[in-house]
């Protein structure tokens, strides 16, 4: 069963635009969730994990995601894309089977930004 | 610098052959991780190892192996036996909580 899905694997904005990645997740019990991001034959780097502290969650590079248990949601946001931002970002999971070492990825997504 | 290193950056392997992808980290992590990652696929789980002398299979083990004879080292095997070897493989680690950090990979190619 697919338990981390993203919403579109190609996302394309202007320089100075709104980013916003969307990330749901299917899971019963209160999970961990993150985003990373890679950058050309690169490996990952977290950007902003959620651990059921604050459901805003801040992170590097001006990036920010909000947990809606409600829409079993974890969308990634940036309010002005820069040039910068341009790399492929995945949403992640763990906890769900219990085991907090069980990590399961999104398809990713690969944000292109247009100057 | 504490970190997580892989080598070699890139490595060919011929028919038949049996390939070893390094992994070591110095941040004293529990846990290690080994995944595979293909285009438009993300991350596949192949191994994973919580203590030394003990690992487990991801969703993905058949043709690979693995060893944890050291806290900071583990070593993953591609053999002959699997066949489609070609793909970015990412080595990760975590402490006992949840956050798993990531090496910067290493692109194997068939010849």
């Amino acid at each position: 069963a697919q338990s981390v899905t993203q919403l579109g694997s190609h996302v394309s904005v202007s320089e100075g635009a709104l980013v916003l990645l969307r990330c749901n997740y299917s899971s019963s019990v209160p999970p961990y969730l993150f985003w990373y991001v890679q950058y050309p034959n690169q490996g990952l780097q977290l950007l902003l994990k959620y651990t059921s502290a604050a459901t805003l969650v801040k992170g590097i590079n001006g990036f920010e995601a909000e947990f809606k248990k409600s829409e079993t949601s974890f969308h990634l946001t940036k309010p002005s894309a820069h040039m910068s931002d341009a790399a492929e970002y995945f949403c992640a999971v763990s906890g769900i089977s219990g085991n907090n070492n069980d990590m399961r990825f999104g398809a990713g997504t690969r944000l292109t930004v247009k100057p | 610098d504490g970190g997580i290193t892989q080598s070699p950056k890139y490595l060919f392997r011929k028919e038949g052959q049996n390939v070893t992808l390094s992994c070591e980290q110095n941040l004293n992590h529990d846990a290690m991780y080994w995944y595979r990652q293909d285009p438009g696929q993300g991350l596949r789980l192949i191994y994973y190892s919580q203590i030394v002398n003990d690992f487990q299979k991801g969703d993905i083990a058949e043709g690979y192996s693995v060893s944890r004879e050291k806290k900071e080292s583990f070593p993953l095997t591609v053999t002959s036996a699997q066949k489609n070897p070609t793909a970015f493989y990412l080595c990760a680690s975590s402490m006992r909580t949840e956050t798993q950090y990531f090496g910067p990979g290493t692109r194997l190619l068939v010849l």
